[in-house]
């Protein structure tokens, strides 16, 4: 079955412990994507991939860190997370790109920094 | 700020009324698509319209897009209690690079 896949599912921990979510997607997908859904605030995104090794930063990259080794994983990295980074996160791949391309979306990490 | 504004933000009808959802942007695009989230869950996408179409059609979903006005709408004909989710428009702009922008969502609420 075609999916994108996160893990955890939830995770409560504390400041400034690292912390990684991992993403993967088994549909062979060029582009992947990381963003963040917050009440009032809707989707914003925070890193994307166009392929293996090359990142660049959305709207919100601030305080977080990607890497693409591999063209089906794309785990974000907090390295010391705060509470303003608590929110609903979800990875997102596509074949290429965004043009022209739907978007499939794991079911989200809920993430709870203390 | 967000490239797309959906408008309402909550719809409330009853089951086989038929549901209107507008989605405003700012910036020529390349692409507008939409998408539908269950609640707690991933977006799942709907329908993609290019910038140079006007309306298209699936199932019981129609979206036209009006480049002029820069806006468009989803309807979701005859509706059904399982059509109750949010749901976004997302825009590619021409400017943006790669990058998919979405609006804050509508709630639609369909009651049986």
């Amino acid at each position: 079955e075609a999916q994108v896949t996160q893990n955890p599912r939830y995770l409560i921990t504390v400041t400034g412990k690292k912390l990684t979510v991992t993403c993967s997607q088994n549909m062979n997908h060029e582009y992947m994507s990381w963003y963040r859904q917050d009440p009032g605030l809707g989707l914003r995104q925070i890193y994307y991939s166009m392929n293996v090794e090359v990142t660049d930063k959305g709207d919100v990259p601030e305080g977080y860190k990607v890497s693409r080794k591999e063209k089906r994983n794309f785990p974000l990295i907090l390295e010391s997370p705060s509470p303003n980074q608590t929110s609903l996160y979800f990875c997102a791949s596509s074949r290429s790109g965004v043009s022209n391309q739907p978007q499939h979306f794991g079911d989200g990490t809920r993430l709870s920094i203390l | 700020s967000q490239q797309g504004e959906e408008d309402p933000q909550a719809l409330s009808i009853q089951e086989g009324e038929n549901a209107t959802m507008n989605c405003s942007y700012k910036t020529s695009i390349n692409n507008l698509q939409w998408y539908r989230q269950n609640s707690g869950r991933g977006l799942v996408h709907l329908i993609l319209i290019r910038s140079n179409e006007r309306e298209k059609h699936s199932g019981r979903l129609r979206v036209t897009l009006d480049t002029s006005k820069k806006s468009s709408s989803l309807l979701i004909t005859a509706s059904r209690a399982a059509d109750t989710a949010s749901y976004f428009c997302a825009t590619d702009a021409r400017t943006s690079g790669s990058r998919l922008t979405f609006g804050e969502g509508t709630q639609l609420t369909v009651n049986p």
